[in-house]
């Protein structure tokens, strides 16, 4: 069954550090997405990009995030300059045209010190 | 979208039949209700979704009255690996949007 992948699984940086975490959505999926979830709280809406373009976006996914398709496979989200604050859980999700299902990667794990 | 409301937690025993209900009452008429389930460390899995009446599918069973302003999803004969924190979402018909998650239902079954 074909599956969203994530990496790395695991991530520690330094405050101030710039990240890159890295998806690869079901292969005919066209909308990707990514989610947040802190730990011990709810799993969050960050951004969903479709086309090659940004379709919404929420108040966490500020100037400080960005979200790029750099190849047919890839979709990442970078966070510029990391804050204590951004540790969480990092989801990726994809979506084929016409289905309301997401398919949820594994997770990149977030520890900023 | 729909507010959803959950219970916090719910108690079972391996073998049972569990039961979570999900209250929507602003649901929209193009809305469907999806239930997701997460273990720890994971990410969220698709169980189940529905429009109206009963869905079923190798996992589970929703049940959705006639009014829409509630859903049940059955999940029969649990095992320990059922134990994980189980989502109610309304999803707006509008293929592509957000999911918008609340604080969901954990589920604990013992032996």
């Amino acid at each position: 069954e074909p599956e969203v992948t994530q990496t790395p699984s695991h991530q520690v940086t330094q405050m101030g550090q710039e990240v890159i975490l890295r998806c690869v959505p079901i292969s005919n999926h066209l909308y990707f997405y990514w989610y947040r979830q802190i730990l011990g709280q709810k799993v969050e809406f960050l951004v969903s990009f479709y086309n090659n373009e940004i379709s919404e976006k929420s108040e966490i996914f500020d100037d400080q995030f960005s979200v790029e398709r750099p190849d047919g496979s890839n979709f990442t989200l970078k966070i510029r300059s990391t804050k204590l604050e951004d540790s969480a859980m990092y989801f990726c999700a994809s979506r084929s045209q016409g289905a309301e299902t997401q398919y949820f990667g594994p997770g990149t794990r977030l520890l900023v010190l | 979208l729909a507010k959803t409301t959950q219970p916090i937690s719910m108690d079972s025993y391996e073998g049972q039949e569990v039961n979570i209900t999900c209250s929507h009452n602003n649901i929209a008429t193009n809305d469907y209700i999806t239930w997701y389930q997460q273990f720890p460390s994971q990410g969220p899995r698709f169980i189940i979704q529905g429009y109206k009446t009963k869905v079923t599918n190798e996992v589970a069973s929703l049940f959705i009255p006639a009014d829409r302003k509630s859903s049940t999803l059955s999940l029969p004969r649990v095992s320990l690996s059922d134990t994980a924190v189980y989502y109610c979402l309304v999803v707006a018909g509008q293929a592509g949007t957000a999911l918008i998650f609340g604080k969901g239902t954990t589920l604990s079954v013992s032996s």
